[in-house]
Formats: structure tokens, sequence, C-alpha cells
């Protein structure tokens, strides 16, 4: 079955704890992409990728990392969490972003809610 | 820059109502528009797209028409189920000659359909 799959779906932990969250698709997708929702700011891009070891920011990256060692992974770090970052998070993959390449549908995982204390 | 603007939520109806979300857009060019739909608990997924100008998009008996003219991009349905509470995401992908195609994100539209 076509899908993105994050984890963990739930995470609680305390300010300055480093921490990963896990995005892995297996489709094949060149273009992966993180997102954090917030109420009443809807979606927000944090970084995304265009292929293996091809990563930009998006419109919120500060306290953020990526990797795009695999074309199947691309990990988010939160090196040093703070309050703020309290969100829930969505990785999202499709074939190209790029406009007419016949494929422009985003994949998205099942979020992670992140809680830090 | 480019960016989205979808009505304010959150919608209640009650079963067999009549739906109407409106999404209005800024962008360079000709954008692609979609329709991006999350049910409870779960990630966005795509409702229907549409790529240029008065393109209809369908899906489950949603619509959406691509107007240049007003450019808008509403979300309609006829008679609504309990089914299709929901958040809608009203969103764009700029006409880039690049690979920065991005998709911006609306809001969001929280919809509750009372039985």
């Amino acid at each position: 079955e076509a899908q993105v799959t994050q984890n963990p779906r739930y995470l609680i932990t305390v300010t300055g704890k480093k921490l990963t969250v896990t995005c892995s698709q297996n489709m094949n997708h060149e273009y992966m992409s993180w997102y954090r929702q917030d109420p009443g700011l809807g979606l927000r891009q944090i970084y995304y990728s265009m292929n293996v070891e091809v990563t930009d920011k998006g419109d919120v990256p500060e306290g953020y990392k990526v990797s795009r060692k695999e074309k199947r992974n691309f990990p988010l770090i939160l090196e040093s969490p703070s309050p703020n970052q309290t969100s829930l998070y969505f990785c999202a993959s499709s074939r190209s972003p790029r406009r007419g390449a016949g494929d422009e549908k985003l994949f998205f995982g099942s979020g992670t809610q992140l809680s830090v204390l | 820059g480019d960016s989205v603007t979808q009505m304010e939520g959150p919608v209640t109806l009650s079963e067999e109502a009549f739906l109407t979300i409106n999404c209005t857009y800024t962008a360079t060019g000709y954008p692609s528009l979609f329709w991006y739909v999350q049910y409870p608990g779960e990630g966005l997924q795509l409702l229907l797209k549409a790529t240029k100008a008065d393109d209809k998009g369908s899906n489950k008996g949603f619509e959406a028409t691509y107007r240049k003219e007003t450019t808008s991009f509403h979300l309609e349905k006829g008679s609504v189920q309990v089914s299709d509470s929901a958040v809608y995401f009203c969103a764009l992908k700029g006409d880039y000659g690049g690979s920065q195609g991005n998709l911006i994100f609306g809001k969001g539209t929280k919809l509750s359909v009372k039985p």
C-alpha cells in the first residue's frame, strides 16, 4: 500500500531534549516536505527536499533540521525543543513538485502530535 | 508573494444542506489550484484540483471551478452528509519556470455537519 509513515504518533518531551521524528515513503517520490499545523495558522512549511541530498528552508525553519540521505526517508530533528514547537507535524511527499510534471498530488502522513513541556 | 485566503470557520450545517467554502488567491501567472481535506485524526488528502482557468475539479460530490477573472476556487457540494465533517484546505502551486513550486495552503475551514 502506498503510504507516508511518520513515527511516533504522539510525543511528549521536555525543553532541550533532542528528538527526531521519522518519515518514510514507499512510493519512490522525489519530493518530501515537513509542515506544522497550529490552530488559526493552518499549515506552514518547515523544510522541503527536492531529491536526495537537496534540502531547503520553508516558511518556518528556525529550530529544526532535516536530512535526506536516502530517497525514502526524511527525518525532522529538533536539536533543542522549546514549548513554542508544540504542534501537530505532518510529513508529505509527491512524485515531483515541478509544474506540469503530471503528478502534483501530495501524500500526507497521519501526523505527529508533539508536546514540549 | 503568492497567497491563499479562505473563509474562516467553523461552518456548521444540517445534513443535506448546500455547502460553499470560499477561496481566493493571489498569484502571478497561472497557478494550479487544489482542495485538500483532513478528516479527524488523519493527514490531509487531495480532494480535487484544477490546473487551468475554467477547469472544474470534482470528486465525491464536491466541485470547484478555477475562475481566473475573480481569482477564486470556491468549494461547493449540493447536499452534505455527516461524513463530510472535516477541515478543508484550499491550496495553490505557483506557475514558476523553475522547480520550486511548493504548495501554499490556506488556513483551513472546519466543517461540522449535524444529522
